[in-house]
């Protein structure tokens, strides 16, 4: 069965810093890979995805993430962030059955301070 | 316009009442899906419809029942509601040819 493990419960940065987010997961077929943003009281947007191919890949709000097949990881990074980007962050691996139902890490707490 | 919506957003409600989530997509997806988001913030999936037929139905109690009247609509209607049930309930949606699932903005439901 797929499992993701996202090992950093809450992250504190200060604005203007790097970001890099920790996610493990564990799935016996290349994975399709997922990271999600959640912002207090809000739904789950979509930040990037990797399904094939390059395994730097870029998303929204200057986000990216890179896929390391070896490390089974695919960690989460942006160069400077700023304070809009505190929030939840969840990665997700998806099945490959016709459902694609996504498993999903526990979540990291990102805080910004100024 | 909203892509993924749902109603209510907030539900308060005692313990054993009967409730409904409703949920709609205008995306033209063919598949939906519920995911329940715990406390502690952690997201699981619940059940997932093609084309109104359901595909996946995970380790739910059987007092949850989805509802597909055609593939834009998934409705989650819960019987005889526990203090365990208060939770935050996502429906998401993805197109046939998309491995990329598209959430609404979550239902908080409260069981006092």
């Amino acid at each position: 069965a797929q499992s993701v493990t996202q090992p950093d419960i809450h992250i504190t940065v200060s604005e203007g810093a790097s970001l890099e987010l920790r996610c493990n997961y564990s799935y016996g077929a290349t994975p399709y890979l997922f990271w999600y943003v959640q912002s207090p009281g809000q739904g789950l947007q979509l930040l990037l995805k990797y399904f094939s191919g390059d395994t730097l890949v870029q998303g929204i709000k200057g986000f990216e993430a890179e896929f390391k097949r070896s490390q089974s990881s695919f960690n989460l990074r942006k160069p400077s962030v700023h304070w809009s980007d505190a929030a939840e962050y969840f990665c997700a691996v998806g099945a490959s059955g016709s459902a694609r139902q996504l498993t999903f890490g526990s979540g990291t707490q990102l805080t910004v301070l100024p | 316009d909203t892509a993924v919506s749902q109603t209510p957003k907030y539900l308060v409600t005692q313990m054993g009442n009967d409730k409904s989530i409703k949920c709609e997509q205008n995306l033209g997806h063919d598949t939906m899906y519920w995911y329940k988001q715990d406390s502690k913030k952690f997201l699981k999936i619940m059940f997932s419809y093609n084309n109104k037929e359901l595909i996946i139905n995970e380790t739910v109690p059987n007092r949850f029942s989805p509802k597909s009247p055609d593939k834009a609509h998934l409705n989650l209607h819960i019987n005889s509601l526990e203090l365990g049930d208060s939770a935050v309930y996502f429906c998401a949606s993805r197109g046939t040819t998309s491995d990329t699932q598209y959430f609404g903005p979550g239902t908080r439901l409260t069981v006092l």
